[in-house]
């Protein structure tokens, strides 16, 4: 059973397109995550909702709308795709506090490409 | 701001040796820093990880430092094998309550047969 699960794996989509990520975890965590890899393969967090609230909203273009209809679950929606914004985007998921708290879990990854 | 500086960002080894990367952080009330390996094309994996209440943590070839006065914190691997070539990232984080991980910009590392 896969633990954090995203799809789709690979997009390749046209500049101005929308698209949607989605992602569940089976793990019972609190908290899920989007983060964004480069091409120079640096991790940057994006998002955190905490049982279904936002927590985490870094410096990211209002084009990236995430929603989590419940604890078990975080999608990404992006609007009006750019180039810049080919990467690969990681969902994860953790439990905020106890002794495991904030250890990090990530799915497998959606390799996003704009042409 | 919070950041995570890592060092070097490639690494080579012969097979058997022992590769050392490092790591130093800015927020000094970080208090858990994970090492996540990634393998080319895969998702980072969890492999060791050390709170700050321990200054040394080991699970078999591989073990982590921890200085919280000098604020930095080491990964150790030893009798490196082919199958340790991958990318490694620290981490520092647990200085809020959001679970929020800042990582570091990552070590190539090749162990070379």
């Amino acid at each position: 059973d896969t633990a954090v699960s995203q799809t789709p794996k690979y997009l390749v989509t046209q500049m101005g397109n929308d698209k949607s990520i989605k992602c569940e975890q089976n793990l019972g965590h609190d908290t899920m995550y989007w983060y964004k890899q480069d091409s120079k393969k640096f991790l940057k967090i994006m998002f955190s909702y905490n049982n279904k609230e936002l927590i985490i909203n870094e410096t990211v273009p209002n084009r990236f709308s995430p929603k989590s209809p419940d604890k078990a679950h975080l999608n990404l929606h992006i609007n009006s795709l750019e180039l810049g914004d080919s990467a690969v985007y990681f969902c994860a998921s953790s439990h905020l506090t106890g002794s495991s708290g904030n250890t990090i879990y990530f799915g497998e990854g959606s390799w996003l490409t704009v042409v | 701001g919070e950041n995570v500086e890592q060092h070097p960002s490639t690494l080579s080894v012969q097979e058997g040796d022992s590769a050392v990367i490092k790591c130093t952080y800015s927020d000094s009330a970080s208090n858990y820093f994970p090492w996540y390996k990634q393998e080319l094309g895969k998702r980072p994996q969890l492999i060791i990880d050390i709170r700050s209440n321990v200054g040394e943590k080991k699970d078999q070839r591989i073990a982590v430092t921890l200085n919280k006065t000098a604020k930095h914190f080491s990964l150790h691997i030893t009798e490196t094998q082919p199958e340790d070539s991958a990318v490694y990232f620290c981490a520092a984080g647990g200085s809020s309550n959001t679970g929020k991980l800042i990582f570091g910009q990552g070590t190539t590392l090749q162990v070379k047969p």
